[in-house]
């Protein structure tokens, strides 16, 4: 078990391109999130997937975040027509069935700067 | 709804002191409580957690915290700083739904200096 696992580690990108992060999971874990991070702030809670189905999304995921968990394994999170407010890092972390005090296992982020 | 505050965006000790950071939280349910480390351009590691039985966590590194719910605070602490544990430091508390959506403070950085 080697953790989860995030690719790229940095992104930039420019203006107006789309980008797509990927996010590997713990292996026998059936739950997914996401976060975003900007700098000297905590993470701030994006979205939430048990299994293939996406069962919360935050409002601050505007039209332009879309993220998918295809068959339940690996998750994307699309950012299109990116902006310089959404640099920041993103961070993506899973866990087993359970309650609300079951550990979250956190990747290493995705970096994102957008000029 | 859940929030948390954490007192003191910098915290610096000397090596051998004594680690305070400060965390107050609010929530409609019963609380559980992290903590969580995240060093430069690292994800997030788990320290410790409060999930209702013992009101004094012990975790890794030499960190605890104690949960007190009369202040509704979960400082935690270390009885001596290590050069290594500078880094940044997060309190969180659980969401209320039936998984584990968590609500960060702001982190707390500790420099520690010889």
């Amino acid at each position: 078990d080697t953790g989860v696992s995030q690719n790229p580690r940095h992104k930039i990108t420019k203006r107006g391109q789309n980008v797509t992060f990927r996010c590997d999971p713990i292996s026998e874990h059936n739950r997914l999130y996401w976060y975003r991070q900007t700098l000297g702030q905590g993470p701030e809670f994006l979205t939430y997937f048990q299994n293939e189905a996406q069962l919360e999304k935050s409002r601050l995921l505007s039209d332009r975040f879309s993220a998918e968990r295809p068959k339940g394994s690996f998750s994307t999170l699309e950012i299109q027509r990116t902006e310089q407010g959404d640099s920041a890092m993103y961070l993506c972390a899973s866990s087993s069935t359970g309650g609300r005090q079951t550990e979250a296992f956190f990747g290493q982020g995705t970096r994102l700067t957008v000029v | 709804a859940q929030s948390v505050t954490q007192l003191g965006s910098h915290v610096s000790v000397s090596e051998g002191a004594l680690v305070l950071l400060r965390c107050n939280y609010s929530s409609s349910v019963p609380p559980y409580l992290f903590w969580y480390v995240q060093y430069p351009n690292q994800g997030l590691q788990l320290l410790l957690k409060y999930t209702s039985a013992a009101t004094l966590v012990k975790g890794i590194n030499g960190f605890e915290a104690e949960f007190k719910k009369s202040e509704t605070s979960f400082h935690l602490t270390k009885p001596s700083a290590h050069m290594s544990d500078a880094a940044e430091y997060f309190c969180a508390v659980s969401d209320g739904g039936g998984y584990n959506k968590l609500i960060f403070g702001a982190g707390t950085r500790l420099a520690v200096h010889p």
